[in-house]
Order: structure tokens, then sequence, then C-alpha cells
């Protein structure tokens, strides 16, 4: 166990949906990094948070957004889903003082 | 920009048998490089890390040594087993030390 949570674990929803995956950071960790992982572009970062803050950005479409609430627990929002949107999504939290990332299980979502 | 490319797979060996996945990078400066491993329907988990040039990362039989002369990190398992059948990325903490960047990933089916 990683000590990072991701909810939900599946998720099935159809084009042009809207849905909110989360994530929670081991404790003590302040940062969050989402990545996408797809069978044809394999596993891309998306998207970073620091203590609330955006810190930097990947291929991350626009209809993607994220935040990163006081509680240091993240959401990232995917709308107008599309097909290719189907993949496995994992949040990641950074051990500052090395640069080791702690990834939490995963939400694998189906677009139909 | 940074990237990661490491060998196609899948492998597939016999348990016992000696495992090579192979891995280079290109990035400045002088990145962090990890090893991680996916489980079938789990996250990703870190292996192994080194973080300067000829540093040799070691965590359950695996190893990689830090190259920088040939800018590689292999990953080898001297006897593997059929436990370590799983998908094997490399990846890289690059200069500008805002996200990792991964290689496609490596599958290894390991028979009995």
């Amino acid at each position: 166990d990683s000590g990072v949570t991701q909810t939900p674990k599946h998720l099935i929803t159809a084009t042009g949906q809207r849905v909110t995956l989360r994530c929670s950071p081991r404790s003590g960790d302040l940062s969050v990094y989402w990545y996408q992982q797809s069978l044809d572009q394999g596993l891309q970062f998306l998207i970073q948070y620091y203590n609330g803050e955006e810190r930097a950005k990947g291929n991350i479409l626009e209809r993607f957004s994220a935040q990163q609430f006081p509680d240091l627990h993240s959401e990232l929002n995917l709308s107008s889903l599309e097909l290719g949107d189907s993949a496995l999504y994992f949040c990641a939290s950074r051990v500052r003082s090395n640069n080791e990332q702690f990834f939490g299980p995963g939400t694998r979502l189906t677009v139909l | 920009g940074d990237s990661v490319t490491q060998m196609e797979g899948p492998v597939t060996l016999s348990e016992e048998a000696f495992l090579t996945i192979n891995c280079t990078y290109t990035a400045t400066g002088y990145p962090s490089l990890f090893w991680y491993v996916q489980y079938p329907g789990e996250g990703l988990q870190l292996l192994l890390k080194a973080t300067k040039a000829d540093d040799k990362g070691s965590n359950k039989g695996f190893e990689a040594t830090y190259r920088k002369e040939t800018t590689s990190f292999h990953l080898e398992k001297g006897s593997v087993q059929v436990s370590d059948s799983a998908v094997y990325f490399c990846a890289l903490w690059g200069a500008a030390g805002n996200k990792l960047t991964f290689g496609g990933g490596t599958r290894v089916l390991v028979k009995p």
C-alpha cells in the first residue's frame, strides 16, 4: 500500500459526459501529480499541484482540469468525454527530499 | 526534451532464467533514474532508483546501474520467478524537476 488513495476504482460513462476523479496523497506530501496511461500513448504526465497551486503542466487537454484543495486532496475533472479518453488515470505524491513518487492504484475510465 | 526508450515486450522467460530489460535515456544535466513495476490490476510501485552516475540501485534481486557514458539504466535479475511477471517501466526525473518521464513499458511473463 503506497498510502495514496484514488476513487473510484472504475468508472464507466458515455461520450460527452463529465467525470471527476479523486486522489488523496500520502500523509505529509504536498505534491500531487496526475498521469494518464493508455495503450497508444503509454504513461503521460498531465499536471502537478503543490500545496494547492498548479506547478507544471504536461500533455493535458483543455477539456481536462484539476485542482488541489486545502486538505491536499486533488480532483481531476474530465469533460466532453471522447472514446479516446478511456484510460487508466493515476495520481502520485512525491517525497520532497528525493524525488521518489508513490502512485495510487488508479482509476480505470471507460467511455462508451 | 527528456525521453526514455526501453525494449519492447513481451519478454517471455522460464523460471530461474536471467532477465535483462534495456533502457536508454535522453536528458539534459544529470537526471535521477528509476524503475517502476506494475503488477496486473495494480498501480506502479517503485522498484529501484539511482541518482548519480555509477550508482547501482537494487531491490528484490533486481539491479540497475546508472551509466552516464552510455546514457543507460538496464534492469537485470539473475533468477526470475513467476511472481516477477509484470510490466516494468524505466523513468527519469529530469533537470527541470517537475515530472517523471516514462518509457513505454516492457511486459515480462515468467512461465513455470
